[in-house]
């Protein structure tokens, strides 16, 4: 069964810094792989979709990045601002149509 | 943008009562998921459907759980006989034509059994 970890479980940096957020998959087999945001009490907003064959996507100050084989993947997010104080999800898509997640890195940008 | 809505966003119940959560998908989306997150706990996938039948279902989708799309916009989960381990916050998600697009999730419905 796949299980998806992510670490650290919770961060804090200070405004302006950039950091990473880092996901790890047992199994290889996924066909994408699915960042989201998740505020306290809130839905989950996705970020970026990276497809098995890609290795890594952008969407402005994030970029998400992908080692199907090593079942890892990364966020970068760069100069980092208060707004970006969420909780961090990663999800998995297997041969089944539904997503594996992770529990989450909770991030904490000091102003 | 289109966006996945769901109703209501907070629902309490009796313990043994029937409760349903709604939700509209992205109007062109085919594929419809349901999750839960129980408080502090990872976000699971309960139930696929795609072109008016169940596709996927978890081992938490047992019988007390139902899903039906009534119409061309609505997609229900119905819990027949709430338990107190139901009370979780419920995702509805929804996604287009290609099953490996990316999921869209709603804002959630919090189900508190008491």
């Amino acid at each position: 069964k796949q299980e998806v970890t992510q670490i650290p479980a919770a961060l804090s940096v200070p405004e302006g810094e950039n950091l990473v957020l880092n996901c790890s998959f047992t199994d290889s087999a996924i066909y994408n792989l699915q960042w989201f945001r998740q505020d306290p009490g809130k839905g989950l907003t996705s970020l970026l979709l990276i497809q098995s064959s890609q290795r890594e996507q952008t969407s402005g100050r994030l970029n998400a990045s992908l080692d199907k084989s090593s079942g890892r993947s990364t966020l970068y997010i760069a100069a980092s601002q208060p707004g970006d104080s969420a909780t961090y999800l990663c999800a998995v898509r297997t041969g089944a149509n539904n997503l594996f997640f992770g529990t989450g890195t909770r991030l904490t940008v000091i102003p | 943008e289109p966006e996945v809505t769901q109703t209501p966003s907070h629902q309490v119940t009796q313990m043994g009562q029937e409760v349903i959560l709604r939700c509209v998908p992205i109007s062109n989306h085919l594929y419809f998921y349901w999750y839960r997150q129980i408080l502090g706990q990872k976000v699971e996938f309960l139930v696929s459907f795609y072109n008016n039948e169940i596709s996927e279902k978890s081992e938490i989708f047992d019988d007390q759980f139902s899903v039906e799309r009534p119409d061309g916009s609505n997609f229900t989960l119905k819990i027949r006989s709430t338990k107190l381990e139901d009370s979780a916050m419920y995702f509805c998600a929804s996604n287009g034509h290609k099953v490996t697009d990316t999921q869209y999730f709603g804002p959630g419905t919090r189900l508190t059994v008491l």
